[in-house]
């Protein structure tokens, strides 16, 4: 009964390192979805997929990628990590118009 | 798009008392309305949902009540103990599993023993 799992759960990065933060659900969910969440502030969308091979937009997309190449994954990539990028990331799952599964989150530093 | 309002950020009550948060939307366009509730170190759990073709609905110590004239909703909790403590989250969205969930900023329960 894993639901959505998220590596790693802590991570520190230098200024203009890369590196993917993990996804993965076990729920057959089409609907993933990744967020950020800064100190204070309620979740804000980057990306999300309604299907593999699909993806799109968010409200907070700029410096970050996306891929889904199967239901289950759904990785997103930090290219050039920026200090504005120190946050908490979520990622969800759902079934098409049933409310969204969380993960437990990665908190990334940049510094 | 949506701006969901969030009151109050911090709230502490004795245990048993209820506790009342609420939340405003602009977008006449939402017609759902879930609740998460967060611990620390953990990510937002669903606790209860509310669609627009209801004004109210309970689960157990919880409920939502819905005012879609006015663009509020708020969260009922009674009877609370000191596990209700974390944050709690009101999200807007046109429908459930929609791309476009907005959240309130959030608000700290804590409940004294």
């Amino acid at each position: 009964n894993a639901g959505v799992t998220q590596t790693p759960k802590f991570r520190i990065l230098k200024i203009g390192q890369s590196m993917t933060l993990q996804c993965t659900q076990d729920m057959n969910h089409n609907y993933m979805y990744w967020y950020r969440q800064d100190p204070g502030m309620g979740l804000k969308l980057i990306y999300y997929s309604v299907g593999a091979g699909i993806t799109d937009k968010g409200e907070v997309p700029n410096g970050y990628n996306v891929s889904r190449s199967t239901t289950e994954d759904f990785p997103l990539r930090l290219e050039l990590a920026a200090p504005s990028q120190t946050s908490v990331y979520f990622c969800a799952s759902s079934p098409p118009n049933q409310p969204q599964h969380f993960g437990d989150g990665t908190r990334l530093s940049i510094l | 798009g949506e701006n969901v309002e969030q009151h109050p950020s911090t709230l502490s009550v004795q245990e048993g008392d209820s506790a009342v948060i609420k939340c405003t939307y602009s977008d006449s366009a939402s017609n759902y309305f879930p609740w998460y509730k967060q611990e620390l170190g953990k990510g937002p759990q669903l606790i209860i949902d509310i669609r627009s073709n209801v004004g109210e609905k309970k689960d157990q110590r919880i409920a939502v009540t819905l005012n879609k004239t006015a663009k509020h909703f708020s969260l009922h909790i009674t009877e609370t103990q000191p596990e209700d403590s974390a944050v709690y989250f009101c999200a807007a969205s046109p429908r459930p599993g929609a791309n476009n969930l907005f959240f309130g900023t959030g608000t700290r329960l804590t409940v004294i023993p």
